[in-house]
């Protein structure tokens, strides 16, 4: 089953600006993952983040985190053409061999 | 190589055929996952394989079989199929490590199944 909602559903901005997700969850988690999809192909992992953890980077990327409000925010600094995608975060309740539950996903479209 | 590959890239099949999806990975993880992912919506779990055996199954119909013949394949067996079954099938794999790990997932480009 889905866990949460991502806002907004459907985001379009222009090459250079930042681009801003929003993720909402309803279960505890052990971590929460940020995933990108390409024109419905396979996925790939951006980031993750501990339960334990409140902010993390990694080049562009920054997530957030706040369990007490059970939700994430993915920010893309100085987008790109080729950062258009659908965007996905995926929480975790267990390990390392648990399943993800993903979110409804948000299609980011980057106008050059 | 940090690759999962998947075959086919597309399958077309009827609802009294039988057909098998393919996910191989030779990362050395111990974790294998199938996702169904209908257009326009999230991947959905359906299985688990943690060290070749099967721990988590989502309540998946039986006319989808899983099988993990070793460490680095994963099958997918299809049998009797609806058309509301077309979907594109995705594998993933991961460390796996029992609880105090972490499951980053490496997903292969997928199947795109159609039933007719």
């Amino acid at each position: 089953s889905q866990q949460g909602e991502e806002d907004p559903q459907a985001l379009s901005i222009q090459e250079g600006e930042n681009a801003t997700m929003n993720c909402s969850y309803k279960t505890s988690i052990n971590n929460l993952q940020w995933y990108r999809q390409n024109s419905g192909r396979g996925l790939v992992h951006l980031i993750l983040i501990r339960s334990n953890e409140r902010e993390k980077h990694s080049g562009r990327l920054r997530v957030t985190l706040d369990t007490s409000k059970k939700s994430s925010s993915l920010l893309i600094t100085a987008s790109r053409a080729a950062d258009t995608a659908s965007y996905f975060c995926a929480t975790s309740g267990g390990g390392g061999a648990d399943g993800l539950t993903f979110g409804k996903g948000t299609h980011l479209i980057i106008q050059p | 190589d940090t690759e999962v590959t998947q075959t086919p890239k597309h399958l077309v099949m009827g609802m009294t055929n039988k057909k098998s999806l393919k996910c191989e990975q030779h990362m050395g993880h111990r974790a294998m996952y199938w996702y169904k992912q209908k257009a326009k919506k999230p991947p959905e779990l359906m299985f688990v394989y943690s060290y070749e055996k099967l721990s988590i199954n989502e309540s998946v119909p039986s006319r989808f079989s899983p099988e993990c013949p070793n460490s680095s394949l994963l099958n997918l067996h299809l049998h009797a199929l609806q058309p509301e079954d077309s979907a594109l099938y995705l594998c993933a794999s991961s460390q796996g490590g029992g609880a105090g790990g972490y499951n980053e997932q490496f997903f292969g480009p997928g199947t795109r199944l159609t039933v007719l």
